[in-house]
């Protein structure tokens, strides 16, 4: 089965670092998601990507994060720097959009704590 | 407006029941909507979607009903097995994007 590959899967930073996470879409898929999924907020849209342009990023907070594709295969998202409010579990997905309506496909996720 | 309601926001079932998972919305411009299902320590798997000119969809031991004119929706998981057991998110496309808004989630645990 094609899959998204988020690495790491565990992230432990002490606060001000910065972090990198890393996405690998399923090949041939053109849009990229990042989401962020805590107990308080559920699951919230980030940045999403198509064609590897950004098409949204109005859910990150546009001080200390950043999100980019690279490359077709790598989609980065960043944190810097880290605060203990970043703890959340951070998903990447990827999807095949073409004007019909394609659910995605999710990674495992990062979870990343910030103490 | 822009919000996804979803309850219950944690349901027991007995094996072979039916479990109802029900999701409101507001904005009438919403144009699919999808169900994912996440177990612990994964991302969240589409289930089954449906667009707002369908009033149901099946698949397997799941369905989607969907009430256009009173703005909600519902998933129904026939024959509940305990392999079920999950965290169940509904959620709505904003109209020509490619963005989805997530219910709260619901964690089912079906009995065996």
């Amino acid at each position: 089965d094609a899959r998204v590959t988020q690495t790491p899967r565990h992230k432990v930073t002490e606060m001000g670092q910065e972090v990198t996470m890393r996405c690998q879409p399923i090949l041939g898929h053109n849009t990229v998601f990042w989401y962020r999924q805590t107990m308080m907020q559920g699951l919230e849209l980030l940045a999403y990507f198509r064609n590897r342009a950004p098409l949204d990023d109005s859910g990150m907070p546009k001080d200390r994060f950043s999100a980019e594709m690279p490359d077709a295969t790598l989609a980065t998202l960043k944190i810097q720097p880290s605060e203990p409010r970043d703890s959340a579990v951070y998903f990447c997905a990827s999807g095949l959009t073409s004007g019909s309506n394609y659910g995605y496909t999710f990674g495992s996720g990062t979870r990343l704590t910030v103490v | 407006q822009q919000q996804v309601k979803q309850s219950p926001q944690s349901l027991i079932v007995q094996k072979g029941g039916i479990s109802i998972i029900n999701c409101a919305y507001e904005n009438t411009a919403f144009d699919y909507f999808p169900w994912y299902q996440q177990f612990p320590g994964k991302g969240p798997a589409l289930l089954i979607a449906i667009r707002p000119d369908v009033s149901e969809k099946k698949e397997g031991r799941f369905t989607i009903s969907f009430n256009k004119s009173a703005k909600q929706f519902s998933l129904h998981i026939m024959d509940s097995q305990p392999g079920d057991s999950a965290t169940y998110f509904c959620a709505a496309r904003f109209p020509g994007t490619y963005k989805y808004i997530f219910g709260t989630g619901t964690r089912l645990k079906v009995l065996a």
